[in-house]
Parts: C-alpha cells; structure tokens; sequence
C-alpha cells in the first residue's frame, strides 16, 4: 500500500499523560498536513510542513501540541498533558508541491482516533 | 479568511433518485475547491477538483459539482444515487496562498432503498 500510513489506529490514554502519532506520507511527497476531526465536524487544520520545515501552525495547536518531521519523510504529532478535549480523529494528509498556481490534490490517511479518560 | 458552508447537515434520497448537495464558500480570490467523501472506517477521498477552467468539473464514482462565482457556490450532484453513496461529503477550499484546506461542516447522505 503506497497511500499515507498512520500509527496507531486508536489510542486510548488518561489525562494528563503524554501521546504520540506518526505519519507516512506518500513518498514523493514534499508536503505533509496534520489536521483534526471532531464527531460530526470537518476536519481542522493544524499545522503543515514542506519537506522538513513547518510552515503554518494553526492557533488550535497549543503550547501542549508539537508536530515534527526530520528529514522530511514521517512525521509525529505529540500531546503533552493530554485533556478530554484532546479527544478526536487527527489525520493526516500529503501532497505534492503545486505546480505553477495549480494547487494539488491531498491524499488523506485513515487517521489516529484519540480517546482520552 | 476563507469559509466553507453546508448549509445541509443530512439528507435523504431514495437509491435511483437525483442528489444535489450544496456548499457556500467565502474567499476573496479565486479560490480552489473540492469535495471528499468519507465513508465509516475510510480516509477521506477526493470526489472532484476546481482549480480554473471549465466550470462544471467530472469526478469518481459519477459525481460532478458546478462552480458558481456569482454565487460562491460549488454544488455536488449526482444523475442517480446508489446504496453505496451513503457517507459524509465534505466541500473544501483551499488558495493560492494557502495550501491547506478549509472545511465544511459536511453533509451525511442516506440512502433508502
């Protein structure tokens, strides 16, 4: 499967305690999209890298959410402190750099759902 | 900044029959527009794309949505709905500055038989 991997599928954590996810994104692809769903929402956006520079962070990341992607392959999103109101699907997402001004498509993994006590 | 509005939360259509879901958008140039579908257990797929050019834009799975400046809208339709076609359908924009995508709320589609 050359799609874009996320890991874990689900993570069950309590308060207070720290959690990480990783993303694969598609190989070729320079740019990689952290975003998340909350039941009966659209997906928010979070943050985005080009290769391994993070470009944009959305004010919805607080000071407790750190997103990283050395090298510019996978990427991980860590929690720290986690609260009720963490609880959601975050997804992540990569596409290829645009060409001219066409913007380009981008492909979505399934998502770590996050639940936490 | 950029919005995205799905006035409709959930319909229902009968499977053969027509579907029109509809999306209202807010940016001030032109923007990039798109439709996912996300079915129980599934990543969101892409349906179809605006970028420019023709306005009425063909995807997957016999979709096509019109875009509409005057009326900042990015309808999905579909000519016959099938059982499969229940899911959540989610309009997007996206801009030449921005890259990252803006959603709607989305809109739930049953299907009676």
């Amino acid at each position: 499967d050359t799609g874009v991997s996320q890991n874990p599928r689900h993570k069950i954590t309590k308060r207070g305690q720290n959690v990480t996810f990783r993303c694969d994104p598609i190989s070729e692809h320079n740019r990689l999209y952290w975003y998340r769903q909350t039941l009966g929402q659209g997906p928010e956006f979070l943050t985005y890298f080009q290769n391994e520079a993070q470009l944009e962070k959305s004010r919805l990341l607080s000071d407790r959410f750190s997103a990283e992607r050395p090298k510019g392959s996978f990427s991980t999103l860590e929690i720290q402190r986690t609260e009720q109101g963490d609880s959601a699907m975050y997804l992540c997402a990569s596409s290829s750099l645009p060409t001219g001004d066409m913007n380009t498509e981008a492909f979505f993994g399934q998502g770590t759902r996050l639940t936490v006590v | 900044a950029q919005s995205v509005t799905q006035p409709d939360i959930h319909i229902t259509v009968s499977e053969g029959a027509s579907l029109e879901l509809r999306c209202n958008y807010s940016y001030g140039a032109t923007p990039y527009l798109f439709w996912y579908v996300q079915s129980p257990g599934q990543g969101l797929q892409l349906l179809l794309k605006y970028f420019s050019g023709d306005t009425l834009v063909q995807g997957i799975k016999g979709f096509e949505a019109e875009f509409k400046r005057s009326q900042s809208s990015f309808n999905l339709r579909k000519p016959s709905v099938h059982w499969s076609d229940a899911a959540v359908y989610f309009c997007a924009v996206a801009s030449l500055g921005r890259r990252a995508l803006t959603f709607g709320s989305g809109t739930r589609l049953q299907v009676q038989p």
